[in-house]
């Protein structure tokens, strides 16, 4: 059974502070994916990665940056949180040429 | 630009009638689709999908339907209940992108009336 673990569940955190948000998967999936979920908006890629030490951006990747030096880790990066990254983070891993992809529970951030 | 659009975001039935939700796309290169589902505060799942060298795919109460010639496709879910009350998305993804990437509408939240 695949499992997506995400560090947090609801997080908060202030205006200019750095978060750092944390995804697992136990699959030994090669690709891995961040998402927001927004209202009216649907789920919109931030960045996603292919393989341990490589990225690529997604849709929306201003204002974050990830890392991944495990191929079991996605770590996305706030470099200066803002209001407007209030959202729902999702995190999604699938097996190389797969497109089924396998989601986290979702971390609720709220920058104030 | 949306590439992919699901135009209603919401959609009400009864118990036991059917829900037929949509989504449109624009880009010509997306071949293969699917359908997830989300329950609040948890992550989407996989429902079903299909390729684009078909019509029709069906998993027991759900369907799922493909007019490429219209760029649109439809899942079907046939009868509705109670516990298929979620927020529905679409995806879609081109064989061409690395990671297999997909693009998502924006929602449609089904709601099955008792």
């Amino acid at each position: 059974d695949v499992k997506v673990t995400q560090s947090s569940r609801y997080l908060v955190k202030r205006t200019g502070e750095k978060v750092f948000l944390e995804c697992v998967q136990d699959m030994d999936h090669e690709n891995m994916f961040w998402y927001r979920q927004d209202p009216g908006l649907g789920l919109r890629l931030i960045y996603f990665s292919y393989d341990v030490k490589m990225k690529e951006k997604g849709d929306i990747p201003e204002g974050y940056s990830v890392s991944r030096e495990k191929k079991e880790r996605f770590s996305l990066i706030l470099e200066s949180a803002s209001t407007n990254q209030t959202s729902m983070y999702l995190c999604a891993s699938s097996r190389r040429l797969a497109y089924e992809q396998y989601f986290g529970p979702g971390t609720r951030l709220t920058v104030t | 630009d949306q590439q992919v659009k699901q135009n209603s975001p919401s959609l009400s039935v009864q118990e036991g009638r059917i829900s037929i939700l949509n989504c449109d796309y624009t880009n010509s290169m997306f071949d293969y689709f699917l359908w997830y589902k989300k329950y609040p505060a948890e992550g989407p799942t996989f429902l079903i999908s299909i390729s684009s060298i078909k019509d029709k795919n069906e998993d027991g109460r759900f369907t799922v339907f493909l007019n490429k010639s219209a760029k649109h496709l439809s899942l079907h879910i046939v009868p509705s209940q109670p516990g298929d009350s979620a927020v529905y998305f679409c995806a879609a993804s081109a064989r061409e992108t690395s990671g297999s990437r997909l693009t998502f509408g924006e929602g449609t939240q089904l709601t099955v009336n008792p």
